[in-house]
């Protein structure tokens, strides 16, 4: 089956330690992105890649940090900067295409710090 | 920056009636718009996605359309059932990123 996978589903930490949320997908999407969720807000960008070996900040990158190793991988990690961390957490993916940018997105990952 | 608005946040409706949800959004330079539906705790699900050369797309009970020079794109979904029941999200795609709309909640009362 094709499609993007997060894990954890859930994920516990204690304030000051650094997490590290795992994007996987088998889609041969060239672009994928990561977002955040919050109750009443929309997602919001946080960063975003295009290829391999290359990223973007998004409208929130502070307080996290990406890398883009593989085309199939786009771990996020949330920093001890990261003021208010506790979200869900979105990855999704596209196609590279100049006409067609559909999105698909993952099942989430839950944080929690406290 | 593109600013995508969502009316109502909820709604509430008896099962078979028809609806509509409404997306705004402040910049007509999109290159398309993409429905989605999230169930609680879930991803996003794609439901329809409209190119910005298209007026609308049909997915068997849901018809998108888009008015890219009003900004304004609307979701219909005919005969609501209980499974409809979800948030419904609109994103417009501006070239590099995609902003979304913080989502109707819709629940269909059986």
């Amino acid at each position: 089956d094709g499609g993007i996978t997060q894990s954890p589903k859930y994920l516990f930490r204690k304030e000051g330690q650094n997490v590290t949320l795992s994007c996987e997908q088998n889609l041969n999407h060239d672009a994928m992105y990561w977002y955040r969720q919050d109750p009443g807000q929309g997602l919001r960008l946080i960063y975003y890649s295009q290829i391999v070996n290359d990223f973007q900040k998004g409208d929130i990158a502070e307080g996290y940090s990406v890398s883009r190793e593989k085309k199939e991988s786009f771990p996020l990690t949330v920093t001890s900067a990261q003021k208010n961390p506790t979200a869900f957490y979105l990855c999704a993916s596209s196609i590279d295409s100049q006409v067609i940018y559909e999105q698909y997105f993952g099942p989430g990952t839950r944080l929690t710090v406290t | 920056k593109q600013e995508v608005t969502q009316i109502p946040a909820a709604l509430s409706v008896p099962e078979g009636e028809n609806l509509v949800l409404n997306c705004s959004f402040t910049d007509s330079a999109i290159y398309n718009l993409q429905w989605f539906r999230q169930d609680p705790g879930k991803g996003l699900t794609s439901l329809l996605l409209i190119q910005s050369s298209q007026r609308e797309q049909t997915s068997g009970r849901l018809n998108a359309s888009l008015d890219k020079s009003s900004g304004r794109s609307t979701l219909y979904i005919a005969a609501s059932q209980p499974g409809d029941s979800a948030t419904y999200l609109c994103a417009v795609d501006t070239g590099n990123q995609f902003y979304f709309g913080t989502g109707t909640s819709l629940t269909v009362i059986p």
